[in-house]
């Protein structure tokens, strides 16, 4: 399969504790998203990069969240010092700019428990 | 700002009944519009798209067509089936992230 893909699929965490998330995208995807699904409402844009930068951050990015994609392939998401308002469904899309409008192929998710 | 509502559900129909899921938009400009849908145990998967007003979107039976003077995007098809089943999510494209609606949920029973 070489869809978007991520790991883990699902973490369980006690308040206070870092996590760490990976995403790959499909292969020749430049741009890489995440976003943040809580339980029923639709994503919300957290922040994404083209290659290896990071061009946009939504405010709901506090600063224990940090994103990285180091060599425009795979990306973290770093969660410091949880709270279990962080709960959550945190999905990582991928998509290649064209001279269309791109879109976006989203991977399955990881879900955070945080105790 | 910009943001999009749907129509609550669940949504609940008997196979080969008509289906209309509203979704309206509010954005500066003309933003691109999209209706993604999320099947049980599944990522997110695009389901049809339009990019600008009067445009159609349509695709495995469902259609949505762009209407700037009414601001909406309303999800439609004809005859669902039981496997048609899972979560409608539209959204609007600003710059380059999307902006969802809450989803609605469609239960289809045979």
């Amino acid at each position: 399969d070489t869809g978007v893909s991520q790991d883990p699929r699902h973490k369980i965490t006690k308040r206070g504790q870092n996590v760490t998330f990976r995403c790959d995208p499909i292969s020749e995807h430049n741009r890489l998203y995440w976003y943040r699904q809580t339980l029923g409402q639709g994503p919300e844009f957290l922040t994404y990069f083209q290659n290896e930068a990071q061009l946009e951050k939504s405010r709901l990015l506090s600063d224990r969240f940090s994103a990285e994609r180091p060599k425009g392939s795979f990306s973290t998401l770093e969660i410091q010092r949880t709270e279990q308002g962080d709960s959550a469904m945190y999905l990582c899309a991928s998509s290649r700019t064209s001279g269309s409008i791109d879109e976006q192929f989203f991977g399955p998710g990881t879900r955070l428990t945080v105790l | 700002g910009n943001s999009v509502t749907q129509m609550e559900g669940p949504v609940t129909l008997s196979e080969e009944a008509f289906l209309t899921i509203n979704c309206t938009y509010t954005a500066t400009g003309y933003p691109s519009l999209f209706w993604y849908v999320q099947y049980p145990g599944e990522g997110l998967q695009l389901l049809l798209k339009a990019t600008k007003a009067d445009d159609k979107g349509s695709n495995k039976g469902f259609e949505a067509t762009y209407r700037k003077e009414t601001t909406s995007f309303h999800l439609e098809k004809g005859s669902v089936q039981v496997s048609d089943s899972a979560v409608y999510f539209c959204a609007l494209r600003r710059t380059d992230k999307l902006i969802f609606g809450t989803g609605t949920r469609l239960q289809v029973f045979p």
